[in-house]
């Protein structure tokens, strides 16, 4: 059973700057996990932010970026807002014979 | 601008089988670049992927589920349905349907649907 780790939770000062990050049981991620980033919201459904590793939505703040750092995918924050505070979700293709998709187990994050 | 609605019961009982359907509005499903999936959360804890579904009516299901799920589409009510078959009261959670990108293919519009809360409960 693959499994995909992000940080249980993270604190940053408003206007700073905070990454997130997941990683793969299978071994380093690569653009072709296609990582995607979710912001959650209690009682909402996720907000996709980030799609295909780096590639913002429309509605995706430019403060949000996504990227490769070490082997794993990242997102960061750059000038975070108090309303940024939220669990964020990654998500992996896995390739091959049985295409599957795994999320994150999640990163609150803490806007304090 | 692409909508998704989830529809169907909001009470199952241990061992029937979950049924529910997505309506797509604002777009067509058919000829659409993009996987319309199923994701689910229970209350408390983080989503899980169930399955895609491509217009074509190709299916992906996630391993741990597989035996119990079957996604389908009907392009022409641009609709898609999940069936989950002998659920218990692990198979409780909040039921998305989304679109979700469909690997090195651009284009991708991400929607997901408001969720409906399914209970498992007899």
């Amino acid at each position: 059973q693959t499994v995909v780790t992000q940080e249980p939770s993270l604190t940053v000062s408003p206007g700073g700057t905070v990454t997130l990050t997941c990683a793969s049981s299978t071994g380093a991620v690569t653009k072709s996990y296609y990582p995607n980033w979710f912001q959650q919201k209690p009682g909402q459904a996720p907000r996709a932010l980030i799609y295909s590793t780096i590639n913002k939505h429309s509605w995706t703040p430019a403060r949000f970026s996504g990227s490769l750092l070490g082997g794993k995918a990242a997102l960061t924050v750059s000038g975070v807002q108090p309303e940024d505070e939220a669990e964020y979700y990654c998500l992996f293709y896995f390739g091959g014979a049985q295409p599957s998709w795994v999320f994150g187990g999640g990163t609150k994050l803490t806007v304090l | 601008q692409l909508q998704l609605q989830e529809s169907g019961p909001g009470l199952v009982k241990p061992s029937e089988t979950l049924s529910l359907t997505c309506t797509v509005s604002g777009g067509s499903i058919y000829g659409s670049y993009d996987y319309w999936g199923w994701i689910r959360q229970p209350p408390g804890k983080g989503p899980e992927w169930i399955g895609n579904v491509y217009y074509t009516g190709s299916t992906y299901y996630n391993p741990s589920l597989k035996s119990r799920v079957a996604i389908s589409v009907d392009t022409s009510k641009d609709q898609f349905s999940l069936k989950l078959s002998s659920v218990t009261a692990a198979d409780t959670a909040v039921y998305y349907c989304a679109t979700l990108e469909r690997p090195g293919v651009s284009g991708y519009t991400a929607s997901w649907g408001q969720g409906t809360l399914v209970t498992v409960s007899s």
